[in-house]
Order: structure tokens, then C-alpha cells, then sequence
């Protein structure tokens, strides 16, 4: 148990609609980073949060967006759903200048 | 452009034998390179890594050897055991401030009993 959690473990949608995703970092950890990883593909980085703040971006879409609450849990918001946004996504978290990062469980989201 | 390269999908192994998994990279700004072990339905977990300035590192039965000139980074089991079937991941972080991940597609290790 890596110390961080992720909700929902499954989501199964319809295209067009707008999902949440939700991740708590291990206690202390102030980053947070968000992947996604499509079928026999390896997790393309989205977007990191420090302490609140956007950190770096990666290959997100316009779609998706992202926030890190005061309490340092962090929301992915995907938007318009399309059939290709299907994926397993995870969020990792580390502490400043701690080189690995921890990965949740991951949310498998379907969109139909 | 995939600057982390795992270009054997699969692997598969002899219980107590070698396994040996390969990583290459093309981004020579990378500094710290990570393997992790992903179990079905479950997340990445981090299993040992090495900085760009050392060429191996050991954690008991595993060992990464880093090879900056060939742009390469291979991961060592030995003796490989069957609940060592897993996917395998090589990671790559970049220097600087951006401290995201770039990972391979990862390679799917089958130790047989």
C-alpha cells in the first residue's frame, strides 16, 4: 500500500459527459501528478500540482483540467467524454526533492 | 516520440534463471531513471532506481546498470521467482524543475515455475 488513494476504483460513462476524479497524496507529500494510461501504453504524464499551485503540464487536454485543495487532495475534471478518453488514470505524489513518486490504485474509467 | 524505449513487449523466464529487462532513451537532460513493477489492477510500485551519476545500483535481488553513452538502462533479477510476473516500467525524469515521469511502454515478465 502505497499510501495513496484514489476515487472512484470504476467509472462508466456516456460521451459527452463530465467526470471527477479524485486523489489523496500520503501524508506530507506536497506534489501531485496526474497519468493516463490508454491499452498497451505506458502512463503519459498529464499535469502536476505543488502545494496548490500548477506545477508543469504535460499532454493534457483542453478538456481536462485539474486543481490541488488546501488539504492538498487533488481533482482531475474530464470534460466532453469521448470514446478514446477510456484509460486507467492514476495520481502519484512525492515530497519536495524526493525523487520517486507513489502511485494510487488508479481509476479505470470507460466512457460508452 | 517515445524518449523511453522498452522494445521487448514480453519476457519470459525460467524460475531461479536471470531476468533481464532493457530501457533505452533517446533525451540525454534526463537525470534519474526509476523502475516500477505494476500488478493487474493495481498501481505502479516503485521497485529501485539510479542516478544519472552512478552506472548501477542493487536493492538484494535486483540490480539496475546504467549505461549513459549507449543511452541505456537494464534491470537485473536474480533469481528471478514467479511472483515476479508482472509489467515492468522504465521511467525517466528530466533536470531541472519539471519533475514528471516519462515512462516506456513497459514489458510483461513471465517466470515460469
Amino acid at each position: 500500500d502505497s499510501g495513496v488513494t484514489q476515487t472512484p476504483k470504476h467509472l462508466i460513462t456516456a460521451t459527452g459527459q463530465r467526470v471527477t476524479l479524485r486523489c489523496s497524496p500520503r501524508s506530507g507529500d506536497l506534489s501531485v501528478y496526474w497519468y493516463q494510461q490508454s491499452l498497451d501504453q505506458g502512463l503519459q504524464f498529464l499535469i502536476q500540482y505543488y502545494n496548490g499551485e500548477e506545477r508543469a503540464k504535460g499532454n493534457i487536454l483542453e478538456r481536462f483540467s485539474a486543481q490541488q485543495f488546501p488539504d492538498l487532495h487533488s481533482e482531475l475534471n474530464l470534460s466532453s467524454l469521448e470514446l478514446g478518453d477510456s484509460a486507467l488514470y492514476f495520481c502519484a505524489s512525492n515530497r519536495a526533492r524526493e525523487e520517486t513518486q507513489y502511485f494510487g490504485p488508479g481509476t479505470r474509467l470507460l466512457v460508452l | 516520440d517515445q524518449q523511453v524505449k522498452q522494445n521487448s513487449p514480453s519476457l519470459s523466464v525460467q524460475e531461479g534463471r536471470i531476468s533481464i529487462l532493457n530501457c533505452d532513451y533517446t533525451n540525454s537532460m534526463f537525470d534519474y531513471f526509476l523502475w516500477y513493477k505494476k500488478y493487474p489492477a493495481e498501481g505502479p510500485t516503485f521497485l529501485i532506481s539510479i542516478s544519472s551519476i552512478k552506472d548501477k545500483n542493487e536493492d538484494g535481488r535486483f540490480t539496475v546498470f546504467l549505461n549513459k553513452s549507449a543511452k541505456h538502462l537494464s534491470l537485473h533479477i536474480v533469481p528471478s521467482q514467479p511472483g515476479d510476473s508482472a509489467v515492468y516500467f522504465c521511467a525517466a525524469r528530466g533536470s531541472g524543475s519539471a519533475r514528471q515521469l516519462t515512462f516506456g511502454s513497459g514489458t510483461q515478465l513471465t517466470v515460469l515455475p
